[in-house]
């Protein structure tokens, strides 16, 4: 059974602050490792769509590195504002079929 | 550019019952999956249709079936209604199995079986 893990499971930071969550997938048969952000009462929007090992994809603030190999990926925001308050999602996909993770939920106080 | 249509947004049913949930892609998506969220469980995928042909199932029961129409539109049905069915289902779309540009999701149709 194929699973995704995400850690940590929620996070609490302070506007201004840097993080980062990790998502942790099978290494082998990788297709792509998707990166989604769900806020309350709205659809999950996709961030990053990573396929090659080494991948580097930034997005404003928010940036997500992947190691194919070892079965990793990680999504970090720099300068955390209460607007990046949500829960981010990655998910292992294969064609059509995305396994998702529980994902990190995060909160930025103000 | 309208996104993904999920119609209804809540429902209640019960027990027993069946219901038929349906989902509207955006334009020129061909590819239409399906996820059911539970409290505590994370998006779970149910089934995948790319051109009116199911490509992809999740490990559900039979009770779950879906079809994709000739205009990539495709409605989700449960027959015969559990309390654990109570959940959100969540339709996507993508152009291309979402390989490139990831998949868009819509908002959900929150369902509660009593």
């Amino acid at each position: 059974i194929l699973n995704v893990e995400q850690s940590p499971q929620s996070l609490h930071v302070q506007e201004g602050d840097s993080t980062n969550f990790t998502c942790s997938f099978p290494s082998s048969n990788f297709y792509a490792l998707h990166w989604y952000r769900w806020e309350t009462a709205k659809s999950p929007k996709a961030l990053f769509v990573m396929t090659l090992n080494g991948d580097e994809k930034k997005k404003g603030r928010i940036s997500a590195t992947l190691n194919t190999k070892e079965g990793y990926s990680y999504l970090y925001i720099k300068g955390s504002q209460p607007e990046d308050s949500a829960t981010y999602l990655c998910a292992f996909g294969s064609q059509g079929n995305l396994i998702f993770g529980k994902g990190t939920k995060l909160s930025v106080k103000p | 550019k309208a996104g993904v249509t999920q119609t209804p947004r809540y429902l209640i049913k019960t027990r027993g019952q069946q219901v038929t949930l349906s989902c509207s892609p955006i334009s020129g998506h061909r590819s239409v999956s399906w996820y059911q969220q539970t409290p505590g469980q994370g998006l779970q995928f149910l089934f995948e249709y790319f051109s009116e042909t199911q490509r992809n199932k999740g490990n559900f029961p039979g009770r779950f079936s879906g079809r994709q129409f000739s205009n990539s539109r495709s409605e989700m049905n449960v027959s015969t209604l559990e309390l654990g069915d109570s959940a959100l289902y969540l339709c996507a779309s993508s152009l291309e199995g979402g390989r490139s540009y990831g998949y868009t999701f819509g908002s959900g149709t929150r369902l509660t079986v009593v």
